[in-house]
């Protein structure tokens, strides 16, 4: 079975500071593809960022990066320069053939002033 | 451009009433998919179309789930009957390609 698993309920982070959020994965597929979301209190499903397997360079969105280990099914999300506006549940989610979207439980983000 | 939206964003309905649940996807997406968000969870994939096709309703909990799409754009998630246990987010998602879903506000839905 496809599973995403984020371990951490949540995390808490100092304003203008970097936070990694962890991820792992588990597949028996070769190409598909990986999300975070982020869902703030108003609960409006927001992409984050988006990475493809086959490729080997980790994505980057401004202040949001990732770290894909793919042989370790490993999917973490770097947030540089934390800010405020940041706080919110983030959830790691898969894809692959089957075109569903494969959630983990989520994390709780607070960014404090 | 407008993103996807939902209608009702909130619906409180009394255990044994059916309620239809709305989503207008973007414009020109060719899936569309429908997730259950139970509160403080991920969201569980219920159905998924191409078009006006359903190719998969393996999520769908019960045979009071019922969705379709019949003109290939908006699509109903309706429940019949419903059970304490339906209250949830439900939320709908739409995509160009097959790989990056885009989501609407959501449907708070509490059944008393």
């Amino acid at each position: 079975a496809q599973t995403v698993t984020q371990s951490q309920p949540e995390m808490s982070v100092q304003e203008a500071e970097t936070v990694t959020l962890s991820c792992t994965y588990d597949t028996s597929e070769n190409n598909y593809y990986l999300f975070w979301y982020k869902q703030p209190p108003s609960r409006q499903m927001i992409l984050v960022i988006r990475q493809e397997a086959y490729k080997q360079q980790n994505a980057t969105e401004n202040r949001f990066s990732v770290n894909f280990q793919k042989a370790a099914k490993s999917f973490s999300l770097k947030i540089s320069d934390s800010q405020l506006g940041d706080t919110a549940m983030y959830f790691c989610a898969w894809t692959g053939a089957n075109s569903k979207l494969t959630f983990g439980k989520g994390i709780t983000l607070s960014v404090r002033p | 451009g407008a993103g996807v939206s939902q209608s009702p964003r909130y619906k409180v309905a009394k255990r044994g009433q059916d309620v239809a649940l709305r989503c207008d996807p973007i414009s020109g997406h060719v899936s569309l998919f429908w997730y259950q968000q139970a509160l403080g969870q991920g969201p569980e994939f219920l159905t998924y179309f191409q078009n006006e096709a359903q190719l998969d309703k393996s999520g769908l909990p019960s045979d009071r789930f019922f969705a379709e799409r019949p003109e290939g754009s908006v699509s109903t998630l309706k429940i019949q009957r419903t059970q304490q246990e339906d209250s949830a987010v439900y939320l709908c998602a739409s995509s160009f390609s097959e790989e990056t879903q885009y989501f609407g506000p959501g449907t708070r839905l509490l059944v008393l």
